[in-house]
């Protein structure tokens, strides 16, 4: 018979606005969390991360903020185009082999 | 830059058949990894290698296999292709935790 997957989270901003994506994490021993961004057709690619001793990190155009306290993770993108269109993933690694991915966001920037 | 090739980006198989998934890396990562993408699912690990020879379970790593003969290559074996196992496989290889990424083979089971 035929399968439905889940539905992904979506965020439509306007060209030119700042977008946030959001995370929820499961394992407070996770100390390393990286955003992952996965145009159509491609595998997902590195985008920033930031390691659980910090609370910020900037990268050109991104921002990654982690908050332990409620295991919540996210990333602005300033002033966002066209080409920022895409599924954005959050991980999580508790310093072993072994990455636990998010579901995923899917971003649509509107012209 | 690193990078890594996933020999097959479209397959279509019947039930029952044999299936490989070829994977090559050439900046002589130490570990690699496949998982499946499904939609709303994210991406769930099936098995991953840490060395040449050595290979560990993942999440899901039932009906696949796997194999790692040379440090460059890591591939993974469907003995007898479902259904369920239609999916979007990704191929890593990871340094410092952060991980490469292959295009994806795109699996379709009849």
């Amino acid at each position: 018979g035929e399968s439905v997957g889940l539905h992904l989270p979506t965020l439509s901003v306007q060209e030119g606005d700042n977008s946030i994506i959001n995370c929820a994490y499961s394992n407070s021993a996770s100390d390393y969390f990286i955003w992952y961004k996965q145009e159509s057709g491609k595998g997902p690619q590195f985008i920033i991360d930031i390691r659980s001793n910090m609370d910020k990190r900037q990268g050109q155009r991104v921002t990654v903020l982690l908050n332990k306290t409620v295991k919540h993770l996210s990333l602005q993108i300033a002033a966002t185009q066209p080409g920022d269109s895409a599924v954005y993933f959050c991980a999580e690694n508790t310093g072993g082999f072994k990455t636990i991915f998010g579901a995923g966001t899917r971003l649509f920037v509107k012209a | 830059d690193v990078k890594v090739t996933q020999s097959s980006r479209y397959l279509v198989k019947r039930t029952g058949e044999k299936v490989f998934l070829e994977c090559v890396q050439d900046m002589d990562h130490e570990n690699m990894f496949w998982y499946r993408q499904d939609p709303g699912l994210g991406l769930r690990l099936i098995y991953f290698s840490y060395d040449v020879k050595m290979k560990e379970k993942g999440d899901i790593p039932e009906g696949y296999s796997v194999s790692r003969e040379k440090k460059e290559r890591f591939s993974l074996i469907l003995e007898s292709a479902s259904t369920n196992q239609t999916s979007m496989y990704l191929c890593a290889s990871e340094d410092t935790g952060e991980l490469f990424f292959g295009e994806g083979s795109r699996l379709t089971v009849l």
